[in-house]
């Protein structure tokens, strides 16, 4: 399975703030996948990131709010745009393989 | 209707105990199924896949209905260390990204 580094691990943000959140890729894959883990919650598709082209978000989750990057094969970055506690959540990148694998998870809060 | 919807628990069971999760999905035209992990703060790890025939890995055993569209997960013999949640996922209407049930907590208590 593909080993995924995810930084930050944590960060707490002012409000109207940005964050972006990378995801590095020990192989090369087609499609990256964002997710969205809010306290006592499953996780919850944001946008599939392909190389060369734009992401393709879920319903609720838009660009602006949540620009994603994906320069190559092997690395993805996922801003959260102007903040508000409501962001507070973990995020976690995701690459399909034998099942799919997760990165770490990012843990922001936002106060 | 939620696309994967699980019993959220939690269960607490006995060290030694049988327990069993069941998930249902929405979507007739899934091809892949999935039990994860997940530990306190910590991101998912797969547990193991689903296939049709069911399949078992060690204490744990794993079936799929899709008459009745759902997967369930069994694990016997629960030790203190199976304690988490488990997550249910079946590939999404695009059919590459997963979609996650919110999870089942199981306590195994001594």
């Amino acid at each position: 399975s593909a080993v995924i580094s995810q930084k930050p691990s944590r960060d707490i943000c002012q409000r109207g703030t940005s964050l972006t959140i990378q995801c590095q890729v020990d192989s090369q894959v087609t499609m990256m996948f964002w997710y969205r883990q809010q306290p006592g919650q499953s996780l919850t598709l944001i946008a599939t990131a392909n190389q060369g082209s734009e992401a393709t978000y879920e319903s609720g989750f838009v660009i602006d709010k949540f620009p994603i990057s994906r320069p190559n094969l092997t690395f993805s970055t996922l801003t959260v745009s102007n903040m508000s506690p409501e962001d507070s959540s973990i995020y976690l990148c995701s690459v399909a393989g034998r099942g799919y694998t997760f990165g770490s998870g990012t843990r922001l809060t936002v106060v | 209707r939620k696309e994967v919807e699980q019993d959220p628990g939690p269960f607490n069971v006995p060290e030694g105990a049988t327990v069993a999760f069941n998930c249902t999905y929405s979507n007739s035209a899934s091809q892949s199924f999935f039990w994860y992990r997940q530990d306190c703060r910590k991101e998912p790890k797969l547990l193991m896949s689903v296939y049709s025939s069911g399949n078992e890995d060690g204490r744990f055993t794993a079936q799929l209905n899709r008459a009745s569209q759902y997967i369930s997960l069994l694990i016997r013999d629960s030790k203190l260390s199976d304690s988490a949640t488990y997550l249910c996922a079946v590939n999404s209407n695009s059919g590459y990204a997963l979609n996650f049930g919110k999870g089942t907590s199981l306590l195994v208590t001594p």
